[in-house]
């Protein structure tokens, strides 16, 4: 089955600066991978998502990269804001199959 | 459109019990997928519901269990509570491989 490993697990940024996260997967099947953003009490945010047939996404600061040679995914956070902290999730599937998670990042935006 | 909601946000039981937890997908939505999350095993998939049907199953034990209703609110039951099934329990609904996660019940199992 799919397996998906998030890093870094602990992200610390000062406010202004541009965060990166990296996903691997492991089954070259899976073809959707979504992340969310997970604040205290909440549950998680779908914040964006790429499909297997694009290389990268955008929206207003952040973005993902795939590459599926390499089996792995990224998101960017440009110019981050202390309302960025939270704990920040990937995941993977293909189409009929249970959403695979990520272990999470812990992102803090200090001003 | 209202999202989704799930009821209730915080539950007490004590071990030996069971419990049932309620979720109504976003208007229109007719998958709803369970899953539990832990400090140390992150967010682990349970079970998803389609049009009142099992789609799939995570690795759980039998003492989990779920159903899903005409409207497509779904329920998820855990019998014989143990002290390790204290979690978040969050319930996604779907139309598409998008999915829209609830706010969550908090279980804590004594």
């Amino acid at each position: 089955g799919e397996n998906v490993e998030q890093h870094p697990s602990t992200l610390s940024v000062q406010e202004g600066d541009s965060a990166v996260i990296k996903c691997t997967y492991s089954d070259s099947a899976s073809n959707y991978f979504p992340w969310y953003k997970q604040e205290l009490g909440k549950g998680p945010q779908l914040i964006i998502d790429i499909r297997s047939n694009v290389g990268e996404k955008k929206d207003q600061r952040i973005a993902v990269t795939l590459n599926k040679t390499a089996k792995h995914f990224s998101l960017h956070i440009t110019e981050t804001q202390p309302e960025d902290s939270a704990v920040y999730f990937c995941a993977a599937n293909q189409a009929g199959t249970a959403l695979i998670f990520g272990k999470g990042t812990t992102l803090s935006v200090s001003s | 459109k209202a999202g989704v909601t799930q009821t209730p946000r915080y539950l007490i039981k004590t071990r030996g019990q069971q419990v049932t937890l309620s979720c109504s997908p976003i208007s229109g939505h007719r998958s709803v997928s369970w899953y539990q999350q832990t400090p140390g095993q992150g967010l682990q998939f349970l079970f998803e519901y389609f049009s009142e049907t099992q789609r799939n199953k995570g690795n759980f034990p039998g003492r989990f269990s779920g159903r899903q209703f005409s409207n497509s609110r779904s329920e998820m039951n855990v019998s014989t509570l143990e002290l390790g099934d204290s979690a978040l329990y969050l319930c996604a609904s779907s139309q598409t491989e998008k999915q829209y996660f609830g706010p969550g019940t908090r279980l804590t199992v004594t």
